[in-house]
């Protein structure tokens, strides 16, 4: 059975800095990983998608790497601003069509 | 272009009671999947639709039961309602199975009480 595990479960953070957030997976047959952004009682708006056959992802200041033998992926936020404020939460879609989440990091990013 | 839209966009109920939720997938996507957000976790896939046939199905019971429409939009359906399915309940429609972005609606907040 697929687990993801995100950590930690909470962040806090000045403006500028940079950060890492970590997700963590159970089952490696995975079609690929994707990182959402969830404002609160919003809906989920997708930041990166990574294939399983590949080992990562940019857009603007956000990087997102892949090791599917070690179960693991990282989203690299760089120079922090306010508004990334949010929780960010990383799913892993298998080799049939559900999509298993982790219970997401809650970042705050302080002015 | 049309994003992924969703009604109610809150709902209360009383336990026992059934409800139903709506959504409207993006223009051209064949796809919808729904999924069940309790407070503080991440959502769990309850089931999809593919051109109008339930296409997989996670752990839920079958009093949650679902609709897709020639136009692809869909329902979702729960039948006597339990206090643990208070919840944002999440749509997403892609292009296509396994395909690679779901864009997600605003979610519907159902509240049983």
């Amino acid at each position: 059975k697929q687990e993801v595990t995100q950590i930690p479960a909470a962040l806090s953070v000045p403006e500028g800095e940079n950060l890492v957030l970590n997700c963590s997976f159970t089952d490696s047959a995975i079609y690929n990983l994707q990182w959402f952004r969830q404002d609160p009682g919003k809906g989920l708006t997708s930041l990166l998608l990574i294939q399983s056959s590949q080992r990562e992802q940019t857009s603007g200041r956000l990087n997102a790497s892949l090791d599917k033998s070690s179960g693991r992926s990282t989203l690299y936020i760089a120079a922090s601003q306010p508004g990334d404020s949010a929780t960010y939460l990383c799913a892993v879609q298998r080799n049939n069509n559900d999509m298993r989440f982790g219970a997401g990091t809650r970042l705050t990013v302080k002015p | 272009e049309t994003g992924v839209t969703q009604s109610p966009t809150h709902l209360i109920k009383t336990r026992g009671q059934q409800v139903t939720l709506r959504c409207s997938s993006q223009s051209g996507h064949n796809t919808v999947s729904w999924y069940q957000q309790a407070l503080g976790q991440g959502p769990q896939f309850i089931f999809q639709y593919y051109r109008e046939e339930e296409n997989g199905r996670g752990n839920f019971p079958p009093r949650f039961s679902g609709l897709q429409f020639p136009n692809y939009s869909s329902e979702l359906n729960v039948n006597a309602l339990e206090l643990d399915d208070s919840a944002l309940y999440l749509c997403a429609s892609s292009s296509g199975l396994r395909t690679d972005t779901q864009y997600f609606g605003p979610g519907t907040r159902l509240t049983v009480l």
